[in-house]
């Protein structure tokens, strides 16, 4: 079963403007969610995360939303630019197992 | 700092053989979690060690098994390979103190079983 779900597979925006990417979760026992950028041939990269008690974190052009009572969460990116251009995966914390569980991303273009 | 560092780097393999990976976490990080990663999927959680112990254990066989060491580096061991088992082996580490939970990747061992 696919606790985490990234239903959009890409996504591309203009440089310059807002990429909203989002995530679904079935389990509302997760404590902790993430993002991650990932290029090809390389390990995800960090981005930004948010505890569940929060609804929002923001860290310079990525701010992350949390609507618990949805089971949802975004990725703001803005102002987007052709270097965020990659794959992003969301990702969920059991804090019964220490499982993190990921999406399956999503592919992120930003045109110039 | 040094970040996640992995070896090797590529490594290609016969079914049947067995394979050792290797993980060093960021300095100060007591946590290490190995990911499986297949095309087209996010990373799969097989097993997370924290302080030399096993703390959480995803749905893979047996055949997969790991350790962590004193110095908190990791190895994971996959036995008896199958074709299947081709893909993108990630590690990850984090400190798994105070109130956050983040998880850093290293570049990942892209193994071939042939």
């Amino acid at each position: 079963d696919q606790q985490v779900k990234q239903n959009s597979p890409s996504l591309s925006v203009q440089e310059g403007r807002i990429s909203i990417l989002n995530c679904d979760y079935t389990n509302s026992m997760f404590d902790y969610f993430l993002w991650y950028k990932k290029y090809p041939a390389e390990g995800p990269t960090f981005l930004i995360s948010i505890s569940s008690i929060k609804d929002k974190n923001e860290d310079g052009r990525f701010t992350v939303f949390l609507n618990k009572s949805a089971k949802h969460l975004s990725l703001h990116i803005v102002p987007s630019q052709p270097g965020d251009s990659a794959v992003y995966f969301c990702a969920a914390r059991d804090p019964g197992t220490y499982k993190y569980i990921f999406g399956t991303g999503t592919r992120l273009k930003v045109l110039a | 700092d040094a970040g996640v560092t992995q070896s090797p780097t590529h490594l290609i393999k016969t079914r049947g053989q067995h394979v050792t990976l290797r993980c060093s976490p960021i300095s100060g990080h007591k946590s290490v979690s190995w990911y499986q990663q297949v095309l087209g999927q996010g990373p799969q959680f097989i097993f997370q060690y924290y302080e030399k112990e096993e703390r959480g254990r995803g749905n893979f066989p047996d055949r997969f098994s790991a350790r962590q060491f004193p110095n908190y580096s990791s190895e994971l061991n996959v036995n008896a390979l199958l074709l299947g088992d081709s893909a993108l082996y990630l590690c990850a580490s984090s400190s798994s103190g105070g109130s956050t939970y983040e998880q850093y990747f290293g570049p990942g061992t892209r193994l071939t079983v042939t």
